[in-house]
């Protein structure tokens, strides 16, 4: 049971261009988070994902857009890097749908740096 | 808008005492709270869960209390260890996402 897996763990990207970040989860949870922590300002909601085949914007959406490819897994993508996304970001999964857990499971995290 | 607050600062212990850290909010009627840990290089790890209409939660050495009249949750350790040391975040809890505080440092000294 790998619980929630990210990758990659680093990236380095220069301004402009793209990539995604991937995640999974093998505990047949519902929900589906991505959250960027920057020093100074804590976790941060960027999407989320209540179910499969659903997203909703978080906190702080712009300039990037999520797929929920399946239960499993929710990918994250960056379309033109700035360096305002430079940050650490985590995917996190909860088991929501009938309220009975609220807890949320957190990957490693993937650091990236945007120059 | 809603606001979360920690101690920005680090909280510095001696071993074998209790540790209090304390969430406050303001512009918010969470349904729950939650408490997390978070190592360095590493994602948060689940501590405890308080519902609205509770008003006190135990865990081993762990203990976390929510005023919703106050808008204050405390979360407690005691007989603190250095393996305690880590930043402790806390989460508002409302439909269907969290919000996080920015976490508060906690640094236990043998």
């Amino acid at each position: 049971n790998a619980g929630v897996t990210q990758t990659p763990k680093f990236q380095v990207l220069k301004t402009g261009q793209s990539m995604t970040l991937q995640c999974a989860q093998d505990m047949n949870h519902n929900s589906m988070y991505w959250y960027r922590q920057d020093p100074g300002m804590g976790l941060r909601l960027i999407y989320y994902s209540a179910s499969e085949g659903t997203t909703d914007k978080g906190e702080v959406p712009n300039g990037y857009n999520v797929s929920r490819l399946n239960k499993r897994e929710f990918s994250l993508r960056l379309e033109s890097a700035a360096p305002s996304q430079t940050s650490v970001y985590f995917c996190a999964s909860s088991e929501s749908e009938d309220r009975s857990s609220y807890e949320q499971y957190f990957g490693p995290g993937t650091r990236l740096t945007v120059t | 808008s809603q606001k979360i607050e920690q101690n920005s600062e680090a909280l510095n212990i001696q071993e074998g005492k209790t540790a209090t850290l304390t969430c406050n909010y303001t512009n918010y009627s969470p349904a729950y709270l939650q408490w997390y840990r978070q190592d360095p290089g590493r994602g948060p790890v689940f501590l405890l869960l308080i519902r609205e209409n509770e008003k006190e939660k135990r865990k081993e050495r762990l203990k976390v209390t929510f005023d919703t009249t106050l808008k204050q949750s405390l979360f407690h350790i005691t007989a603190s260890q250095p393996a305690d040391s880590a930043t402790y975040l806390c989460a508002l809890g409302g439909y269907q996402k969290v919000t996080f505080g920015i976490g508060t440092k906690l640094q236990v000294i043998p």
